[in-house]
């Protein structure tokens, strides 16, 4: 079994800030990283697949970056709105399989 | 296009009893997987199929859990008698195929609740 880490846990931010949270994962074991954003409720809904050390991924107020070598990925939500609160986990996919983070629960504040 | 359906939303159980979850795919889709999630854990892979042939079910509960996918479109995951550690959030994903950079698409999840 992986060890994926997300930090933090969870967060609370006020609507209009910008906030970032990190996966952690074994590089040795990198094919590519996932993130998903899941909101109560309702299905897990895939953001980001990166593979490149380097990797640099947006959607709208939401991006990604990736650092295969030391084993990290960061997701910016810039200009944080009540809609984007939700859990956001990440998974490593080794090539084999998906090993997920335990996810960072984010709630904006209007 | 329709996403993955899962169903029931929500169940609640004795320990021992059986439980059966249902999971439709996006149709075209070959490869399913049911996930576990346990509360305040990352979802955790039990079974993954292509068609319907089992590709991994190296974590899967085999005393107690099984799951099918008879015709190679929907599938049923199953628990039998249920244990108190079994409650968790019980997830199915579809992918077109098996490609290891292919999205998979998550149903809303079945919330199963042990008593």
């Amino acid at each position: 079994i992986l060890n994926v880490e997300q930090s933090p846990q969870s967060l609370h931010v006020q609507e209009g800030d910008s906030t970032n949270f990190t996966c952690s994962f074994p590089s040795s074991n990198f094919y590519a990283l996932h993130w998903y954003r899941w909101e109560t409720a309702k299905s897990p809904e895939a953001l980001f697949v990166m593979t490149l050390n380097g990797d640099e991924k947006k959607k709208g107020r939401i991006s990604a970056t990736l650092n295969t070598k030391e084993g990290y990925s960061y997701l910016y939500i810039k200009g944080s709105q009540p809609e984007d609160s939700a859990t956001y986990l990440c998974a490593l996919n080794t090539g084999n399989q998906f090993y997920f983070g335990t996810g960072t629960s984010l709630t904006v504040i209007p | 296009e329709a996403g993955v359906a899962q169903s029931p939303r929500y169940k609640i159980i004795e320990k021992r009893q059986s439980v059966a979850f249902w999971c439709n795919p996006i149709s075209g889709h070959a490869t399913l997987y049911w996930y576990q999630q346990i509360l305040g854990q990352g979802p955790k892979l039990l079974i993954q199929f292509q068609n319907n042939g089992v590709v991994d079910d190296s974590q899967l509960p085999k005393d107690r859990f099984s799951a099918e996918r008879l015709k190679g479109v929907d599938s049923t995951l199953k628990i039998q008698p249920a244990k108190l550690e079994d409650s968790a959030v019980y997830l199915c994903a579809s992918s077109l195929n098996s490609e290891v950079l292919e999205t998979q698409y998550f149903g809303p999840g079945t919330r199963l609740l042990v008593l």
